[in-house]
């Protein structure tokens, strides 16, 4: 069954820092994967996402994320926050091999504070 | 203005009665999904739609209902038989099927569902 796990509740970084937030995940088949930031009351807004190609994607606001199939991750990364970065940030993987072929697994977010 | 639309915004309901929730989507896409947030717990998959007419039961379906008659809208309904209804519920809406598919999913606001 696909899975995928936000390791850290929560990540501390100053401004200006750069910033990485981590997602691994499991799939049986090839995975799309992607990200998305919540801020509060809100609904999520997608970052970006990984289908095929290159590994390493660049989406909204700076951010990026690279695909390392062999172990299994999907770090996002930024090379310097801003406090308006702070936000619920979500990594989900939906699983091409999955027979069911089409749900999308949520990870449990991870809370990004920056300080300024 | 292109987007996904809940309503309403807050919405308060004594135990026992059921409660129906709006969504509906002005891009085109033929997949919908409700979606549950609880504090702590990431979302979890209520009901999808690829398309219209047709619709599957997610990880958490149990106390609820849908239908999607429309490829526009995909209205949720929280029974009496939810034992906690009490969430956030987010509707979402991707372009999946055909040609050109993105896979990305779109979010709507939101909904947050008091039931006492």
């Amino acid at each position: 069954a696909q899975s995928v796990a936000q390791p850290e509740d929560q990540v501390n970084v100053a401004e200006g820092n750069p910033l990485t937030v981590k997602c691994t995940y499991s799939v049986s088949g090839n995975p799309y994967l992607f990200w998305y930031v919540q801020y509060p009351n809100r609904g999520l807004q997608f970052l970006l996402k990984y289908i095929t190609g290159d590994n390493l994607v660049k989406g909204s606001y700076g951010f990026e994320a690279e695909f390392n199939k062999s172990q299994t991750s999907f770090h996002l990364k930024k090379p310097s926050a801003l406090v308006s970065d702070s936000a619920l940030y979500f990594c989900a993987v939906r699983d091409t091999g999955n027979t069911g072929g089409f749900k999308t697994i949520f990870g449990a977010g991870t809370r990004l504070f920056v300080k300024a | 203005d292109g987007g996904i639309t809940q309503s309403p915004k807050y919405l308060f309901r004594k135990e026992g009665q059921n409660v129906t929730l709006s969504c509906e989507q002005n891009l085109n896409h033929d997949a919908m999904y409700w979606y549950r947030q609880d504090p702590g717990q990431g979302l979890r998959l209520i009901y999808y739609s690829q398309i219209v007419n047709d619709f599957q039961k997610g990880d958490i379906a149990e106390g609820y209902s849908v239908s999607r008659e429309k490829k526009e809208s995909f209205p949720l309904t929280v029974t009496s038989a939810q034992k906690n209804p009490t969430a956030f519920y987010l509707c979402a809406s991707s372009h999946d099927l055909a040609s050109g598919a993105t896979y990305e999913q779109y979010f709507g606001p939101g909904t947050r569902l008091t039931v006492t």
